[in-house]
C-alpha cells in the first residue's frame, strides 16, 4: 500500500548546527511534498513545500530537496535555533486522490542551547 | 491557524456517549478534513469533504460520521465513544486549485474514560 516513511524519529543537534530529516514515498506519480512543523499543544503548521517540477526550494534557513528517481525528499534546517525544537512531519499525496495527504510518523527535533 | 477554529478544545467524556466536534473556517475553502493524531501514528485521515453535503471516508473512518451543511462548518461525530477514540483531533482546510495544500486548526484533545 501507499506509505510515507520518515527518518529519524528523534534528532538532537547543537544550536547552530544543521539538521536533516528524510522521507521516502511509494507512489512515483506523487507531485507535491509539504513539510509541517508542530509545536507542543498546537496544530501542524506548513513551513515549506515543493512540487515535482523542481529539485530544491529554499526559504531563509530551511530548504527542501527532492530526488524523484529515488523517491525521497528531505528537509534541511541550517543554523538551528532553540525555537526550531518541535515535531516535523512530511507528507505526500494519496494514490487515489491528490488532495488526500499521507503523513510520515514525525521527527522530534531538539536543538540544545 | 489560517482562520480555523475548533470547538471544544478539550473534552472528557465517558464510553458510550455521543460526542460532536466542530470545525469552523472563515476562509471559504472548499475542502475540509478531519484527522486524528496518536503517538507513533502521525496524522491519519478520518473523513473529508469536497463541498457542502459532499463527504467521503478516510483511512480510519470506522466509528465516526461527519456532516457539512454549509461551507464554513464541518462536524465530526462519535456516535458512541470508545476508549480507542481518545486522541487529538485536527481539522484542516484547503482551497480549490491548490487543494493539496492543507492548513490545520489548533486541535481538540478528547479523552474517553
Amino acid at each position: 500500500g501507499e506509505n510515507v516513511e520518515q527518518h529519524p524519529s528523534t534528532l538532537s543537534v547543537q544550536e547552530g548546527d544543521s539538521a536533516v530529516i528524510k522521507c521516502t514515498y511509494s507512489d512515483s506519480a506523487s507531485n507535491y511534498f509539504p513539510w509541517y512543523k508542530q509545536e507542543l499543544g498546537k496544530g501542524p503548521q506548513l513551513i515549506i513545500d515543493i512540487r515535482s517540477n523542481v529539485g530544491e526550494k529554499k526559504d531563509q534557513r530551511i530548504a527542501v530537496t527532492l530526488n524523484k528517481t529515488a523517491k525521497h525528499f528531505s528537509l534541511h534546517i541550517t543554523e538551528t535555533q532553540p525555537e526550531d525544537s518541535a515535531v516535523y512531519f512530511c507528507a505526500a499525496p494519496s494514490m487515489d486522490s491528490s488532495y488526500k495527504l499521507i503523513f510520515g510518523s514525525g521527527t522530534r527535533l531538539l536543538v540544545r542551547p | 491557524d489560517a482562520g480555523i477554529t475548533q470547538s471544544p478544545r478539550h473534552k472528557v467524556t465517558e464510553t458510550g456517549t455521543p460526542v460532536t466536534l466542530r470545525c469552523h473556517q472563515t476562509e471559504n475553502h472548499r475542502y475540509m478534513y478531519w484527522y486524528r493524531q496518536d503517538p507513533g501514528h502521525g496524522l491519519r485521515l478520518i473523513h473529508y469533504s469536497y463541498g457542502v453535503k459532499d463527504t467521503d471516508k478516510g483511512e480510519v473512518s470506522d466509528g465516526y460520521s461527519v456532516s457539512r451543511s454549509k461551507t464554513e462548518d464541518f462536524l465530526l461525530t462519535l456516535e458512541s465513544a470508545t476508549s480507542s477514540q481518545t486522541s487529538v483531533y485536527f481539522c484542516a482546510i484547503s482551497e480549490q486549485g491548490s487543494q493539496e495544500t492543507q492548513y490545520f486548526g489548533p486541535g481538540t484533545r478528547l479523552l474517553v474514560l
